[in-house]
């Protein structure tokens, strides 16, 4: 299974908005509505915080938000905040080959 | 509160084998598919391998195929990664995740087990 493409690095000031896309190919997040968003910071375990392409779990915040055109898919995040910096995966289903799961290399945000 | 703790992680020889466990509760274990995911540290995330409630549907990813298994024991609420012929490029902190019961996402996250293979 082939990652999906994600920008190193991303970085923006408090208040601003980023967006972070992820691109993949019609075997998975342009076949599928099943991307996934994934927040580590350092020494911790992932968090979901987007699943089925926009779709935020209850207790994530509204600042964070999903979208998906053709195969490739996006996540926003608005009005940064110190604590959003921290490592973002996507992730999506795939039938590329054994049908399973890929994810993203991952993105750094930095919040200058 | 929902929990996943992982456990089994060590060093090993390379060509050698080595068990990981999930521990689950909070919640009704038979019910969820779950995964396991694995993290070169200061890398990024790379799926390993899924299995559906009640064990009669797996997948591997290619880079273990053939030489991982993953299984699970219902009743003692444990997921395994049974790894065997190791590789220093297996080298990782492994977690194990939860599906989510009704959306495609990995939802409840372990603390990862640190696997080192080397001689």
């Amino acid at each position: 299974q082939s990652a999906l493409t994600q920008p190193a690095s991303v970085s923006g000031s408090p208040g601003q908005s980023i967006t972070i896309s992820c691109t993949g190919t019609t075997s998975d997040i342009g076949g599928y509505n099943y991307v996934s968003w994934y927040q580590q910071h350092p020494g911790e375990a992932p968090r979901l915080i987007i699943y089925e392409v926009n779709n935020r779990p209850s207790e994530v915040s509204d600042r964070f938000s999903g979208s998906k055109s053709g195969n490739t898919a996006s996540l926003t995040i608005s009005g940064l905040r110190p604590e959003d910096e921290a490592d973002y995966y996507c992730s999506s289903y795939t039938t590329a080959t054994t049908p399973g799961d890929v994810f993203g290399g991952g993105t750094k945000l930095t919040v200058l | 509160d929902v929990q996943l703790v992982e456990s089994g992680g060590g060093l090993v020889q390379p060509g050698g084998s080595l068990r990981l466990s999930c521990a689950a509760s909070g919640f009704t274990f038979s019910d969820y598919w779950m995964h396991w995911v694995r993290q070169v540290p200061g890398k990024g995330l790379v799926w390993v391998a899924r299995m559906n409630d009640d064990g009669s549907r797996i997948s591997y990813a290619d880079s273990v195929k053939g030489r991982f298994i993953i299984s699970r024991d219902n009743s003692k609420n444990t997921l395994y990664l049974q790894m065997n012929s190791l590789r220093a490029e297996d080298t990782a902190v492994y977690y194990c995740a939860r599906r989510h019961y009704h959306f495609y996402s990995m939802d409840v996250w372990g603390q990862g087990t640190t696997v080192t293979v080397s001689s």
